[in-house]
């Protein structure tokens, strides 16, 4: 079965600073892989998506992250962090099992961002 | 378009009680989802749709018992209310493209806390 790490569970950074999410996975075959941010009190918004192709993905809010296969990773990254990016953020992967396409969400990090 | 709404926000159950969380889309998606988050954990998988009248388990649908008559609606049936059922469940919905892998919009969530 598939399953998702994020081994920061808290993460502070100023604002201004670069930011690096850590994201491991572990699945069989070529996964899709997916970052979600949730703002609080608020549902997943997603900020971009790997399915295949070029291993660097843009998304939206000037994030961006890179598939890496030998090493399982999908790290997300933003070289500014501005303080309307505190919020949590998941990192998912998607797979096909007996249950038909599932989801399978790490346990999430929580950014703050100093002034 | 209001997107995926859900209704109530907030709910305190006893235990041995039963309800039904609201779950509506007006985008037309195929796909919809129930999915719970505990603290400090991510989301998990307990029931899902591919449209009207199919429905599927995910990845912990015990307790819990869902039906999709329309396209809009999903609804989520708890019976028999335990503590262990105590979570903010979010339900969300997708077109089903790219074998249903694009991106699902999220509603705002229920925070249920079962005493």
């Amino acid at each position: 079965a598939q399953s998702v790490t994020q081994p920061d569970i808290h993460i502070t950074v100023s604002e201004g600073a670069s930011l690096e999410l850590r994201c491991n996975y572990s699945y069989g075959a070529t996964p899709y892989l997916f970052w979600y941010v949730q703002s609080p009190g608020q549902g997943l918004q997603l900020l971009l998506k790997y399915f295949s192709g070029d291993t660097l993905v843009q998304g939206i809010k000037g994030f961006e992250a890179e598939f890496k296969r030998s090493q399982s990773s999908f790290n997300l990254r933003k070289p500014s962090v501005h303080w309307s990016d505190a919020a949590e953020y998941f990192c998912a992967v998607g797979a096909r099992n007996n249950a038909g396409n599932m989801l399978t969400f790490g346990g999430g990090t929580r950014l703050m961002v100093k002034p | 378009n209001a997107g995926v709404t859900q209704t109530p926000k907030f709910r305190i159950l006893k235990i041995g009680q039963s309800m039904t969380l609201q779950c509506a889309q007006d985008m037309n998606h195929n796909y919809m989802y129930w999915y719970r988050q505990d603290p400090g954990m991510g989301l998990k998988l307990i029931y899902y749709s591919v449209g009207a009248g199919i429905t599927d388990k995910g990845e912990v649908p015990n307790g819990y018992n869902v039906s999709r008559s329309t396209t809009e609606d999903f609804p989520l049936r708890l019976e028999l209310a335990a503590p262990s059922q105590t979570s903010v469940y979010f339900c969300a919905s997708n077109r089903g493209d790219r074998g249903g892998w694009d991106e699902q919009f999220f509603g705002p969530g229920t925070r249920l806390t079962v005493l």
